[in-house]
């Protein structure tokens, strides 16, 4: 079982609509994950942390669940300029981070 | 601005002719690695830095050495490129490995023929 596990998509949906993915992680004693954005060929950009307590930014809002171990982000209101691939990331040790593969998203007109 | 510069952009490259890629970073981050991302595997790391002289490896760093003579810099080198590492290479950098954010570089892309 791999570490960190994302479904690829590509969800593809209409501008406005709400969309929402989860993030699966093994590691029960993992404490940091983060959402990343990633644009085609560009480096991964943080997009935010995700915290026990659920956090939102805007049109954002990121949640963990540590008793199923997912992390999920949820994205209302989508815009033309959502469309890209969302990295779930979370630590492994003191030293280490994994990145999930990463869920394409487009949204259309 | 805060930023980690990576150069070249671009590289095509032969097989066996000694490469590095620079990587630098004006945040004073302690923390530093190196990244490949190939299509459907994701990012994966190559080798990392706790901080200034402390290196080690990631999950593939066969054919890859790397240095942190300094805190800002953390140049990767391959001493003997192969068609296998064609891939595009990220560096980044961070407060600590695992409880802040990472800063990425523009990206690497480096083709070896």
């Amino acid at each position: 079982r791999k570490e960190v596990e994302q479904d690829p998509g590509p969800f593809n949906v209409p501008e406005g609509a709400t969309v929402a993915f989860n993030c699966t992680y093994s590691n029960s004693a993992s404490q940091s994950f983060f959402w990343y954005r990633q644009d085609c060929r560009k480096e991964p950009k943080l997009l935010m942390s995700v915290y026990s307590s659920g956090n939102e930014d805007g049109r954002f809002t990121a949640q963990l669940n540590r008793a199923s171990q997912y992390i999920s982000l949820l994205i209302r209101d989508s815009k033309l300029s959502d469309s890209a691939t969302y990295l779930c990331v979370v630590d492994s040790s003191a030293s280490k981070i994994i990145f999930g593969s990463g869920t394409r998203l487009s949204i259309r007109p | 601005e805060a930023q980690v510069t990576q150069n070249p952009r671009y590289l095509i490259t032969v097989t066996g002719k000694k490469l590095t890629v620079t990587c630098s970073q004006n945040m004073n981050h302690e923390y530093m690695s190196w990244y490949r991302q190939d299509p459907g595997l994701g990012l994966r790391q190559i080798y990392y830095s706790m901080n200034v002289e402390v290196t080690d490896k990631g999950d593939v760093p066969e054919g890859y050495k790397v240095s942190r003579k300094e805190k800002r810099n953390f140049p990767l080198i391959l001493e003997s490129p192969s068609p296998n590492q064609t891939s595009l290479y990220f560096c980044a950098s961070s407060l600590s490995a695992r409880e802040s954010g990472y800063t990425f570089g523009s990206g690497t892309r480096l083709t070896v023929v």
